[in-house]
């Protein structure tokens, strides 16, 4: 159970492409979806957190005009990377939980890799 | 501040060898402490939640253990499939889901 569906799992593009990355619960409902970023050899690091129906809350120096996330179903939350540029190339994981059954854990996608050239 | 630091960075194990990897942490206010595993290219796999100073669990020849400090990942006899990358996690405020993350200990198991 708690199975958490991360598509694609490898993007390459040009810079300036905006790119769209989808994270799916599969087997519960997901009220808070969480999107995270991580570099080589580094932790993860919180980007924002997303709760079914509202406006997702970005973590201090994570631009929200770039990074657009959208969580319009209990199943669903999408993450687009703006007119992306090199820099943005990274390891982006998602990952999901139903609150209203207590402190549950996070369960996690198997991430997106993303190369800007 | 709230943070998170996992010692050793790196572990090199011979399969059999038992070892034990740290988390130590620093909070306002645990809400709860989480272990996860993470194979190369993969999003983390959760492991365990520990909630309280004393409180332990298992999982096959996993064992962790938390104070109110610290929490130990103790590997009894490895084996080769138990390599990657071992990470730690605090909920550090009652009032949200955040999960701070150490940098994790990279594991490996040689038969």
């Amino acid at each position: 159970g708690a199975v958490v569906s991360q598509h694609p799992s490898r993007v390459i593009c040009k810079s300036g492409t905006s790119v769209k990355i989808e994270c799916r619960s599969l087997d519960f409902q997901a009220t808070t979806m969480f999107w995270y970023r991580q570099f080589p050899k580094q932790s993860l690091m919180l980007m924002a957190t997303s709760n079914e129906g509202s406006k997702a809350t970005y973590e201090q120096g994570v631009e929200k005009d770039k990074f657009l996330i959208n969580h319009a179903s209990l199943t669903l939350s999408t993450l687009t990377v703006t007119s992306a540029h090199p820099e943005d190339s990274s390891f982006y994981i998602c990952s999901a939980l139903d609150r209203r059954y207590g402190n549950q854990p996070q369960h996690f996608g198997d991430g997106t890799r993303l190369s800007i050239l | 501040e709230d943070q998170v630091t996992q010692s050793p960075e790196a572990l090199r194990l011979q399969e059999g060898e038992s070892s034990s990897l740290n988390c130590s942490y620093t909070v306002s206010g645990l809400r709860g402490l989480f272990w996860y595993r993470q194979d190369p290219g993969k999003g983390p796999e959760f492991l365990f939640t520990l909630y309280s100073a004393g409180e332990e669990k298992e999982k096959e020849r996993l064992k962790a253990t938390l104070t109110k400090k610290e929490s130990f990942l103790h590997i009894t006899a490895p084996k080769p499939e138990d390599s990657a990358t071992y990470l730690c996690a605090v909920q550090a405020s009652w009032n949200t889901d955040k999960l701070i993350f150490g940098t994790g200990t990279r594991l490996q198991v040689f038969p």
